[in-house]
Order: C-alpha cells, then structure tokens, then sequence
C-alpha cells in the first residue's frame, strides 16, 4: 500500500532555532508538494516540484524557507530561523503529472514554535 | 488574484439526505477542478475530478458538477451517512501555470 511518509510528525522547538521536515513521496511520483495548513489561512501552497525542479515557490518566504528534492526519493522543506508564526501543520503531497494531478497526502508534520 | 469560495463553514445534514456543497471561484476556469475530503489530524484524500469541458462526474454517491459559466462546483453526497461527516476541500488546477489553488473547506457533519 504505497503512501507519502513525513518525518517528524509532531516538532516543538523554540523560536530562531533550524527546522527541518522530511518528505518521502511514492515511489514513480514526478511531482512533489509542500503545503501548510492553518486554521486562518486554510491550505497554502508553499512549493511545487516536477521531476525534482522546482515549479513553483512563490507561496513561500524566501528570506527564511527552503525546500529541496536532493534526489527522487527525498524532499525537504528548511525553515531558519524559526518563528511562532510559523507554527502550523506542514504536508507534502505528491502525484503523476498527466494523470490529472490527482495528489496524495501524507500525514503531516504538526509544528509548534514557541 | 483568483478567489475560491466555499459554501459556509460548517453544514449539517440529516443522515439519508443529500449534501450539496458549494465551490465559487472568480476569474479564469481551471483545467480541473478536485474535491478532497479530510478527516481531523488526517492529510487531504483525493475525492474526484472533473475537467473543464465536462459538466458532470459520478462515483458510487457522490456526484460534482462543474459550470464554468457560473464559475461554480457543486459536490453532492447522495444517502449521506454518519461517516461521511468531514470536510471537504475543492481544489482549482491551472495545469498550464503550475498552480494549484485549495479553497478552505466547508465542515459537513451527518446527524442519524
């Protein structure tokens, strides 16, 4: 039963401190995505990735989040320094292009900055 | 920029009803329009799709129309049941600009 698998599934840290989330998507997916979800915002893209290129960050704050895909089995999302605003639940999802971008959900990494 | 709305927040049906949700958006019509359904602590599952040129989709009891003309989407769950209460998200594809754009979801809880 192939699924998209996230690490950690729960992170406290304090704020200015480096986080780092990890992605695995299934196994022949091209594309990889990177949301974050809050109750005032609802879900927001925050990066797009076609065969490890990324398409798409603008959703992201460039100054402190990065995300990388450092080969096909592995995408990352960074954010340094840390802040409480970020606090949120973080998914990455991922898909076939040319199969209608159907996308399919891990279970997300619920992030606390206090 | 595009706008996607959700009808109300939160909906309640009685069980054996049907639910129909609503998904508004402005501008440009997207290639496809997604309906996901998420479960509390749970990511997004992918519900159904339909494309642009289509009017109409179906599968088991749920069914989701599209009019690009109203620039709207509508998400039926026939004989709505218990389990069904979640909510449920409908996603915007613009497959030509690589954008992906998810409305806030609406809250459907199913009373027996």
């Amino acid at each position: 039963d192939a699924r998209v698998t996230q690490t950690p599934r729960h992170k406290v840290t304090e704020m200015g401190q480096e986080v780092t989330m990890r992605c695995q998507p299934i196994l022949g997916h091209n594309t990889v995505f990177w949301y974050r979800q809050t109750m005032m915002q609802g879900l927001e893209l925050l990066a797009y990735f076609r065969n490890r290129a990324p398409l798409d960050d603008s959703g992201m704050p460039k100054d402190r989040f990065s995300a990388e895909m450092p080969d096909a089995t592995l995408a990352t999302l960074k954010i340094q320094p840390s802040e409480p605003r970020d606090s949120a639940v973080y998914f990455c999802a991922s898909g076939l292009e040319g199969r209608t971008y159907e996308q399919y959900f891990g279970p997300g990494t619920r992030l606390t900055v206090t | 920029s595009q706008k996607i709305e959700q009808n109300s927040e939160a909906l309640n049906i009685q069980e054996g009803k049907t639910a129909t949700l609503t998904c508004n958006y402005t501008n440009y019509s997207p290639a496809y329009l997604q309906w996901y359904r998420q479960d509390p602590g749970r990511g997004p599952v992918f519900l159904l799709l339909i494309r642009e040129n289509e009017k109409e989709k179906r599968k088991e009891r749920l069914k989701v129309t599209f009019d690009t003309t109203l620039k709207q989407s509508l998400f039926h769950i026939t004989a709505s049941q218990p389990a069904d209460s979640a909510t449920y998200l409908c996603a915007l594809v613009y497959s030509s600009a690589s954008k992906i754009i998810f409305g806030s979801g609406t809250r459907l809880s199913i009373r027996p």
